[in-house]
C-alpha cells in the first residue's frame, strides 16, 4: 500500500539555522500539507499546496517558513531561521484531490525537530 | 471557532470488552469528520471518515463511528478491544471547501489482556 514518506526521522538544529524537511507524497496525490504537533500539543494545520502554489496557510505560516516541490516526487517544508518555537513534529500529508468536501489525508510518519 | 474536543486523555479497557472514543465538534457548516490512529513512530494512519448520509460509518480494523447531529459528537467504537488496538487516537474534521483539518488533542487507548 502506497504511503507518505518523510526524512529524516529526527533533526536536532541550533536556533537560527535553516532546515529543509523532506517528504515523499503519495504518487498519484495532487494536493500536499504540512501539519505540526508541538508536544503535549494538537496536530495543526500550516499550509495545503496545489498545483506548485500554496492554496490555503494558516497564521503560524509566516515568513520563516516556506514550501516546494523541486521535483515530481519530493515536497519540502524550510525553515529559514528557527527558533525555539520551532520544535515540533511535523506531519506531511497528500490527498487525490482537494479543496471538496471531505477528501481524505494520508499522512507520514513524521519528523521530530529539535530546536536548541 | 471551529475546534474539536476528545475529552479523554485516556482510555483503559479490557481485551474483549467495548471500546468508545468520544470526539465532540463545533464547526459553522456541515461537518465532514475523521479518525485517525498513531502507533509509536509511525504516522496518523486513516481510519474511518463521515461525509454524510448513513449515521453509522464502518472503518478499518473492525472500528465504527456514529456521527450524532443533534449532540455535535463523532465517537469511536469497537465491539470487542483487542491488546493491539492499543494506540493514540486522533478525531479531526472539516467542512466546506476548506483542505485543513482541525484535530483533537489525541486519547491514548489503553488495552489490557
Amino acid at each position: 500500500e502506497p504511503e507518505v514518506t518523510q526524512t529524516p526521522s529526527h533533526q536536532v538544529t541550533q536556533m537560527g539555522q535553516e532546515v529543509i524537511l523532506r517528504c515523499v507524497p503519495i504518487s498519484n496525490h495532487l494536493y500536499f500539507y504540512w501539519y505540526r504537533q508541538i508536544l503535549g500539543q494538537k496536530v495543526e494545520f500550516l499550509v495545503s499546496f496545489y498545483n506548485n502554489e500554496i492554496s490555503e496557510k494558516s497564521e503560524i505560516f509566516d515568513d520563516q517558513f516556506s514550501v516546494e516541490r523541486p521535483d515530481g516526487s519530493n515536497f519540502t517544508l524550510k525553515i529559514r531561521s528557527t527558533k525555539l518555537e520551532d520544535s515540533a513534529m511535523y506531519f506531511c500529508a497528500s490527498s487525490v484531490l482537494g479543496g471538496r468536501a471531505g477528501e481524505t489525508q494520508y499522512f507520514g510518519p513524521g519528523t521530530r525537530l529539535l530546536v536548541l | 471557532a471551529q475546534s474539536v474536543a476528545q475529552p479523554e486523555d485516556q482510555v483503559n479497557v479490557a481485551e474483549g470488552n467495548p471500546l468508545t472514543v468520544k470526539c465532540t465538534y463545533s464547526v459553522s457548516g456541515n461537518p465532514y469528520l475523521f479518525w485517525y490512529v498513531q502507533y509509536p513512530n509511525r504516522g496518523l494512519q486513516f481510519l474511518l471518515k463521515y461525509i454524510t448520509g448513513d449515521n453509522l460509518v464502518k472503518g478499518s480494523y473492525g472500528f465504527e463511528a456514529e456521527f450524532n447531529k443533534s449532540q455535535t459528537s463523532f465517537h469511536l467504537k469497537k465491539p470487542s478491544a483487542l491488546v493491539s488496538d492499543s494506540a493514540l487516537y486522533f478525531c479531526a474534521v472539516t467542512w466546506g471547501n476548506f483542505n485543513k483539518f482541525y484535530f483533537g488533542s489525541g486519547t491514548k487507548l489503553n488495552v489490557k489482556p
